[in-house]
């Protein structure tokens, strides 16, 4: 079975810091995706990344994907209230061909 | 970009009913769409995939002939509880594939049995 952990598993900092939410497995993915999901609602997507050691900026999001495709992590600059959710990432694994999610971190931005 | 409805929003139901519920591609068509539920405050846990026109793989521990899923156009794929009891009160959440590496989801679905 493949496990994505995610951590911290709850973050809550002041607007303005900065910070950096973790997503690690001991299997290796074809691609994985970032995604923030309020409340009642679906998850967004926020970015699909593919190739091991890729890095993508989103405003004030970067995203990059371990060498070994095996982990990710997600940085956030100059934290907003705004960015206040719960980011899941999701590994996709070819040959099943099913995503599976991270255990979510739930992220509070204090004003 | 692409959206997925999902219908009805919110359903409450008694005990021993069933309850279905709709996922639908608006602007795409989509081969592959995803079943997950997510229980207040943890993540999504996948429950099925399904495939236009063959039946469903459902995931280690969920039973087939409760959540039964229908995959009959490449645009709508079903969910229905079974003889619905309160602890499948959840937050039921489909996405559908547009390319090979991105999924889109839908608004979800909260169910309370009662």
């Amino acid at each position: 079975t493949q496990l994505l952990e995610q951590s911290p598993q709850f973050l809550s900092i002041q607007e303005g810091e900065n910070l950096t939410v973790y997503c690690n497995s001991s299997s290796v993915f074809s691609s994985l995706q970032w995604y923030r999901q309020e409340p009642g609602e679906g998850p967004v997507l926020l970015v699909t990344v593919v190739t091991g050691g890729e890095v993508k900026k989103l405003k004030r999001l970067t995203f990059q994907f371990g060498d070994a495709r095996k982990d990710s992590s997600l940085h956030i600059t100059a934290a907003q209230p705004g960015d206040t959710g719960l980011y899941l990432c999701a590994g996709e694994n070819s040959s099943a061909s099913k995503i599976i999610f991270g255990s979510g971190t739930r992220l509070s931005i204090r004003p | 970009g692409a959206v997925v409805s999902q219908h009805p929003s919110w359903v409450i139901c008694k005990s021993g009913t069933s309850v279905k519920i709709e996922c639908r591609s608006l602007d795409f068509q989509a081969t592959t769409m995803f079943w997950y539920r997510q229980f207040p405050k943890q993540s999504l846990m996948l429950m099925a995939t399904s495939n236009e026109g063959s039946k469903a793989t459902y995931e280690q521990g969920v039973e087939k002939d409760k959540f039964l899923i229908n995959h009959a156009s490449l645009t709508l794929s079903t969910l229905t509880v079974t003889s619905a009891h309160p602890e499948d009160s959840s937050f039921y959440i489909c996405s559908a594939r547009d390319s090979p590496y991105e999924q889109y989801f839908g608004p979800g679905t909260r169910l309370t049995v009662t």
